[in-house]
């Protein structure tokens, strides 16, 4: 069936370092995405989406990038401090269809951790 | 403060005790979702709700009911619990379409 993955299950950066998290996606027909961070012991926080007709986005300290091309979404973390140590999560949806709204496909996550 | 409140935190019950996790948001969202999270398997839907007495089997929902009477609230009823049910739950709930779901801190259930 359609899923979201990630390439890296964790990854290891110092602090003030950039990161770089990959998500690979495999339905097409998605139109939407979503990155999430989920800090222990709490809920997935929203933290930038990015729709199909962009294939780049910038928050604070933040960019999405999405490739079509290859059905790949990554999220950049610019420098990265120990309050980003998390689990990130993307999600895809597919809007098209009532039967898929508001419906999101997650991937894995990968475990982020900054060292002082 | 915008946010979705579950409650309780922590529940461990018995198999076969029926039980109710509530859900409510603050933001006047029509869409509201139940996940539960396993190792291994990441976020799972359970059921969803896109408006006042609208709901929809997500892709687990076996063991599980809903309901959606106000648009605040989307309580999950578990009947009759059992132990493969013991997982991390969460309530979302967001505008539709494409925008971004907002979560609750969760719920960890235990059944014995």
């Amino acid at each position: 069936g359609e899923s979201v993955g990630l390439h890296l299950p964790t990854l290891s950066v110092q602090e003030g370092d950039n990161s770089i998290i990959n998500c690979a996606y495999s339905n097409s027909a998605s139109d939407y995405f979503i990155w999430y961070k989920q800090e222990s012991g709490k809920g997935p926080q929203f933290i930038i989406d990015i729709r199909s007709n962009m294939d780049k986005r910038q928050g604070q300290r933040v960019t999405v990038l999405l490739n079509k091309t290859v059905k790949h979404l990554s999220l950049q973390i610019a420098a990265t401090q120990p309050g980003d140590s998390a689990v990130y999560f993307c999600a895809e949806n597919k809007s098209a269809g009532g039967t898929s709204y508001g419906k999101l496909t997650f991937g894995q996550g990968t475990i982020l951790t900054v060292h002082p | 403060e915008a946010q979705v409140t579950q409650n309780p935190r922590y529940l461990i019950t018995v198999t076969g005790k029926k039980l109710t996790v509530t859900c409510s948001q603050n933001m006047n969202h029509e869409y509201m979702s139940w996940y539960r999270q396993d190792p291994g398997l990441g976020l799972r839907q359970i059921y969803y709700s896109m408006n006042v007495e609208v709901t929809d089997k997500g892709d687990v929902p076996e063991g599980y009911k809903v309901s959606r009477k106000e648009k605040r609230n989307f309580p999950l009823i578990l009947e009759s619990p059992s132990p493969n049910q013991t997982s991390l739950y969460f309530c979302a709930s967001s505008l539709g379409g494409n925008s971004p779901l907002h979560f609750g801190n969760g719920t960890r259930l235990t059944v014995t």
